[in-house]
């Protein structure tokens, strides 16, 4: 099977700009998550998808949005970039989103905002 | 809020040598989970373990569980230097508001000279 595969891999972006990142899950799962990691703050959960219902939500302002499409694929949206919002984001992807499974991870997406 | 926190936060072994990673939690958890990270790059899952669980074994990789003390251990048996990466655990909580969503420690830095 096919891992998760996110898009694009790299970007560069100026303050005030909006970015939309994309990631596909693994062939049968349901449920997808994104996490930003940085430097400073490690890794921290943003949001998670099941069935296209958002379920969970980290803390994070409503800059950072999210949806799920019917075929599972997940899009993240951050609008008016600021500097702090460089990071490595990555999705995730799980059977079905419960406790008991595994979350696989792609190989994220590097934002730069300048 | 970060959940899990690795110990020691930097490792320097030779090839061949055993490397034991060590992970400590806050609350009660359905399930906990090693990744690596290669220098910039995705999450490579490694193992899960269930809190019924005590120990569990993948090729050169042994992870415990001691729920009464909320820590796991990792080890890495005969060190290459290809193992040389960052190590986190994550675990999730033991609350259904928390689905899909992972707590993740600031890792482990693991450096295997060759």
């Amino acid at each position: 099977k096919a891992g998760v595969t996110q898009t694009p891999r790299y970007l560069i972006k100026t303050r005030g700009q909006q970015v939309t990142l994309s990631c596909s899950p693994i062939s049968g799962h349901r449920s997808v998550s994104w996490y930003q990691q940085t430097p400073g703050q490690g890794l921290q959960f943003l949001f998670e998808y099941f069935s296209e219902t958002q379920r969970n939500k980290g803390n994070f302002p409503g800059r950072f949005s999210g949806r799920q499409f019917s075929n599972s694929r997940s899009e993240m949206n951050v609008s008016t970039l600021e500097l702090g919002d460089s990071a490595l984001y990555l999705c995730a992807s799980s059977l079905g989103g419960g406790q008991f499974y595994e979350q696989y991870f792609g190989p994220g997406t590097r934002l730069t905002v300048t | 809020s970060q959940q899990g926190e690795e110990d020691p936060q930097a490792l320097s072994i030779q090839e061949g040598e055993n490397a034991t990673m060590n992970c400590s939690y806050k609350t009660s958890i359905n399930n906990l989970q090693w990744y690596r990270q290669n220098s910039g790059r995705g999450l490579v899952h490694l193992i899960l373990i269930r809190s019924n669980e005590r120990e569990k074994h993948s090729g050169r990789l042994r992870v415990t569980l001691d729920t009464s003390k909320k820590s796991s251990s990792l080890l890495i048996t005969a060190s290459r230097a290809a193992d040389t990466a960052s190590y986190f655990c994550a675990t999730d909580e033991d609350r259904g508001s928390t689905l899909g969503r992972l707590y993740f420690g600031r890792g482990t830095q693991l450096t295997v000279w060759p």
